[in-house]
């Protein structure tokens, strides 16, 4: 089956640096890949979908300065988020197209958990 | 915009049926997914409707009606380990992208 990795798992950082975010597809190739945030007890949010080879699409009130998104490859997109504070941290969450039994799915990957302190 | 509606909570006791709702208004529909998600760990794939109707994929099934702009998952015969989020999802067109609901926490008793 699709499988979708992300790196690291957890990671914890001070006020004002940058956390560099792996999403890989370990066994297909994603052309697309989507990347989500979940603050507790609340849904995925949308925040960008990542086109490889192309610049990525932010949703309404994203930044796309502060939160960088680059797919360089067919099996890798890394979220950065630059400059961050105590409110960027969530949950962040991968997903990856894939061809799937019901047509084109979302596999998700095992998510970040980021803390800024 | 899109919007999505499901219950926050429910409950149910080990063995029981239970049937979790979801209503949407999307501009556009090109699918509906039910995941399910346990806490601090990443959402799985459960059911997909595109068409009217009954799916039914073991003790999961999902229902869809497109006019009323409904769907359910239903889940049977509970487990312990069934406890958990519970995020319906629709496409609504235009390619891949998809809209989450607020998801439902479904705790499942002795």
């Amino acid at each position: 089956g699709a499988v979708v990795s992300q790196h690291p798992s957890r990671v914890i950082c001070k006020s004002g640096t940058s956390v560099k975010i792996e999403c890989r597809s370990l066994d297909f190739q994603a052309t697309t890949m989507f990347w989500y945030r979940q603050f507790p007890k609340q849904s995925l949010m949308l925040m960008a979908t990542s086109n490889e080879g192309s610049k990525a699409t932010y949703e309404q009130g994203v930044e796309k300065d502060k939160f960088l998104i680059n797919h360089a490859s067919l099996t890798l997109s890394t979220l950065t988020v630059t400059s961050a504070h105590p409110e960027d941290s969530s949950f962040y969450i991968c997903s990856a197209i894939s061809q799937g039994p019901v047509g084109y799915e979302q596999y998700f990957g095992p998510g970040t958990r980021l803390t800024v302190t | 915009g899109q919007n999505i509606d499901q219950p926050t909570e429910m409950t149910a006791t080990e063995g029981a049926i239970v049937q979790i709702n979801c209503t949407y208004q999307t501009s556009g529909f090109n699918g509906l997914f039910w995941y399910q998600q346990h806490a601090g760990e990443a959402p799985t794939f459960l059911s997909y409707n595109v068409l009217d109707g009954l799916e039914e994929k073991g003790r999961f099934s999902s229902f869809l009606s497109r006019s009323k702009g409904y769907s359910y998952l239903l889940l049977k015969e509970l487990q312990m380990k069934d406890s958990a989020s519970y995020l319906c999802a629709v496409n609504p067109g235009g390619g891949n992208k998809l809209t989450f609901g607020t998801g439902t926490q479904l705790k499942v008793e002795l």
